[in-house]
C-alpha cells in the first residue's frame, strides 16, 4: 500500500548544474501534481500532469524547469542551471481521476539546495 | 484565483487545550483539503472536506461552502499536534497555522 514515493528526499547541486526530482504516484492513480514550498511559506503550485500530458503549467516559472509525466515510469521535474533561489522543497501529489474535486495525496518532498 | 486565507497565523495553546482554526476562501470550491506538516517537513491528510462535518478521533473539520469557510477543530491538544496546519482550496494553499503545543 505505497503511497506518493519521492526521490531522492534530499538533493544538493552546485549552481549551474541540473536538479532531476522524481515522483511515482500511488497505485491507480494516474494524476500528478507538484509544488514548491520556500522556507517558511506554503505550498505554491507548479504544474498538474496526467499521463504524457501537461494540463496546467501556469505556476511554472517561464525558463529553466520543465515536467513530464511518461506513459511508463515517475514523473520528472527538471531544473536546468540552478539558482540560489531554487532551494526548497518540492513536493509531489497524486489524484485518482483528474479534476477540481479530487484528493490528493502528498510525498515526502525533496529538500533541495544549491551551493 | 481563489484566494486562501488562515487564521490565525500563529497559536500557542497549554497541552489539553481546545483551539479552532479557520480557513476563508474566495471563490465556490470542489475540493478543500486540511493538512498538518509535521516538524518533519511531512504533510499528512487530515480531512477531504469541500462540504460538511468529519471528525476523526480529537479532530473534526466543517466546511460551510455558501459562506466560504472551513473551521479545523482540535480538542484536548497534545505535544504532537504541534506543526503547521494548511487549508488547500484546488491547487491553493493558505499560509498556513503554526501550532505550538506546550507541555
Amino acid at each position: 500500500n505505497a503511497g506518493v514515493m519521492q526521490n531522492p528526499r534530499h538533493l544538493v547541486r552546485r549552481r549551474g548544474q541540473e536538479a532531476r526530482l522524481r515522483c511515482s504516484p500511488m497505485k491507480g492513480h494516474s494524476h500528478v501534481y507538484w509544488y514548491r514550498q520556500l522556507p517558511e511559506e506554503g505550498l505554491k503550485f507548479m504544474v498538474y500532469l496526467q499521463k504524457e500530458n501537461i494540463i496546467d503549467e501556469s505556476g511554472m516559472p517561464k525558463e529553466r524547469f520543465s515536467a513530464e509525466f511518461p506513459k511508463e515510469g515517475p514523473s520528472i521535474l527538471r531544473i536546468q542551471q540552478v539558482v540560489r533561489g531554487d532551494s526548497a522543497a518540492y513536493f509531489c501529489a497524486s489524484s485518482r481521476l483528474g479534476g477540481a474535486n479530487q484528493p490528493q495525496h502528498f510525498g515526502d518532498g525533496t529538500r533541495l539546495s544549491i551551493l | 484565483g481563489i484566494q486562501v486565507e488562515q487564521s490565525p497565523p500563529d497559536l500557542i495553546l497549554q497541552e489539553g487545550a481546545n483551539s479552532t482554526l479557520r480557513c476563508n476562501f474566495s471563490d465556490s470550491v470542489n475540493n478543500l483539503q486540511w493538512f498538518h506538516q509535521n516538524p518533519w517537513g511531512q504533510l499528512i491528510n487530515l480531512f477531504y472536506i469541500p462540504s460538511g462535518t468529519k471528525q476523526n478521533g480529537r479532530l473534526s473539520a466543517t466546511t460551510v461552502a455558501t459562506e466560504r469557510y472551513s473551521l479545523l477543530y482540535i480538542s484536548s491538544s497534545q505535544t504532537t499536534d504541534s506543526g503547521v496546519y494548511f487549508c488547500a482550496v484546488d491547487v491553493r494553499f493558505g499560509a498556513g497555522t503554526r501550532l505550538t503545543v506546550k507541555p
